[in-house]
């Protein structure tokens, strides 16, 4: 299994351009789960959705962030226009059952706003 | 609502010392317990799991017991290595349903030779 897939790895981007963060989740898994970790906040929950289905969003900071799962193997999560203080490194993550199994997270994405 | 509570870092030790790290949690019901590690420039990755009251979760050396009486599920490892310098996560996962998994701030490690 070639566990969580992200892209890009890294990501510069100058403020106002539109940024779009890619996730492949495991095979299988029904859950999937943005985060964003910066060294001032932490590990935060933006979105997460339930086969398919965006199930709370409460943790998304504002209307230029959005989040999509067109299919159970594929989710992106897009930022427009971004603004530096977006700066930080965004992590997908898959469950199958989290109560037993807990998550699976990918290498995340390195997003820079200069 | 739900919370992890765990102790501050960063936490350095030497090479073969024994580590502990706390963990506390707030939540109805009977959650499941896990710790996470986060090597630099690197996800999460779970390190160990309990699902029930007096399981012990364990991997690579490191063990943690849920305590249901003392709401608790702390680390510990007898022997740290350079290589365990990380930083660690406690999370808690409701029973059932859309409910979410809390983490806690996560702890730095750091093992010095």
């Amino acid at each position: 299994d070639a566990g969580v897939i992200q892209s890009p790895r890294h990501e510069v981007t100058e403020m106002g351009q539109e940024v779009t963060l890619r996730c492949k989740p495991i095979s299988g898994h029904n859950s999937l789960f943005w985060y964003r970790q910066t060294m001032m906040r932490g590990l935060e929950l933006l979105i997460y959705f339930n086969n398919n289905v965006p199930i709370d969003d409460s943790g998304m900071p504002e209307d230029r962030f959005s989040a999509k799962m067109p299919n159970a193997s594929f989710s992106t999560l897009k930022i427009q226009p971004s603004e530096p203080r977006d700066s930080a490194v965004y992590f997908c993550a898959s469950s199958l059952d989290r109560a037993n199994y807990g998550y699976t997270f990918g290498s995340g994405t390195r997003l820079t706003v200069v | 609502g739900d919370s992890v509570t765990q102790m501050e870092g960063p936490v350095t030790l030497s090479e073969e010392a024994f580590l502990t790290i706390n963990c506390t949690y707030t939540a109805t019901g009977y959650p499941s317990l896990f710790w996470y590690v986060q090597y630099p420039g690197e996800g999460l990755q779970l390190l160990l799991k309990a699902t029930k009251a007096d399981d012990k979760g364990s991997n690579k050396g490191f063990e943690a017991t849920y305590r249901k009486e003392t709401t608790s599920f702390h680390l510990e490892k007898g022997s740290v290595q350079v290589s365990d310098s990380a930083v660690y996560f406690c999370a808690l996962s409701p029973p059932g349903g859309y409910q979410k998994v809390t983490f806690g701030t996560g702890t730095k490690l750091q093992v010095i030779p």
